[in-house]
């Protein structure tokens, strides 16, 4: 069974510029979250979509938002990229909530 | 939200030694997970074990959920352990709370 998958693995953009980053859950798994990790810290959350709603959002701003679509699958957008949006965005996927959580390879985006 | 800590920071060890690595958390918690990551970034699941004890090959864990810690313990350490390793707690909520991380490094 495919595991967790986020495209593209790797991205450079420049400041000001919007970038979508994409997650497709493992199959049966109706939860998909977001997490964003700098270097040297823990991840930390973003949002959570359970059956195409938001569940949860992290202390982001607005120019973070995100959506589920009906396969389950799920987009992170950011708008008017900053130099410390900087990092590997992590999706994770589970049965629900509180279950088993499994994390993609992420997604490295720089900030130029 | 819930506060992890993750001792000690860093951890340097023999090949063949043993270690413990701690979780403390700050409140009851229904989900609690430990995560190896490799050095491409990927978290990999090692134990799903919000209370009691598991084994997988060298690694054990063991959650003790009333008094909010977890112990992951690596046996006859080899190089591949190397890397940071994560404790992520829940409750009843939606989101995983993460730890510092705890960066171990094996020498041959």
């Amino acid at each position: 069974d495919a595991g967790v998958t986020q495209s593209p693995t790797h991205l450079i953009k420049t400041r000001g510029q919007h970038v979508t980053l994409r997650c497709s859950p493992i199959s049966g798994h109706k939860s998909v979250s977001w997490y964003q990790q700098v270097l040297g810290q823990g991840p930390q959350f973003i949002f959570q979509y359970y059956e195409k709603e938001e569940r949860g959002r992290g202390n982001f701003p607005d120019r973070f938002s995100a959506r589920q679509f009906p396969n389950y699958s799920s987009e992170l957008n950011v708008n008017a990229l900053l130099l410390g949006d900087s990092a590997l965005y992590l999706c994770a996927s589970s049965f629900g909530t509180g279950a088993e959580a499994f994390f993609g390879q992420g997604t490295r985006l720089t900030v130029v | 939200g819930i506060q992890v800590e993750q001792s000690p920071p860093d951890l340097i060890l023999q090949e063949g030694a043993n270690s413990t690595l701690r979780c403390n958390f700050s409140d009851s918690v229904n989900n609690l997970q430990w995560f190896h990551q490799n050095p491409w970034g990927q978290l990999i699941n090692l134990f799903y074990i919000p209370s009691g004890t598991k084994q997988n090959g060298r690694l054990s864990a063991t959650t003790v959920a009333t008094e909010r810690y977890s112990l992951l313990y690596i046996s006859s350490s080899q190089t591949t352990d190397s890397g940071v390793y994560f404790c992520a707690v829940g409750s009843n909520d939606y989101k995983l709370s993460f730890g510092a991380g705890t960066t171990v490094t094996v020498r041959a």
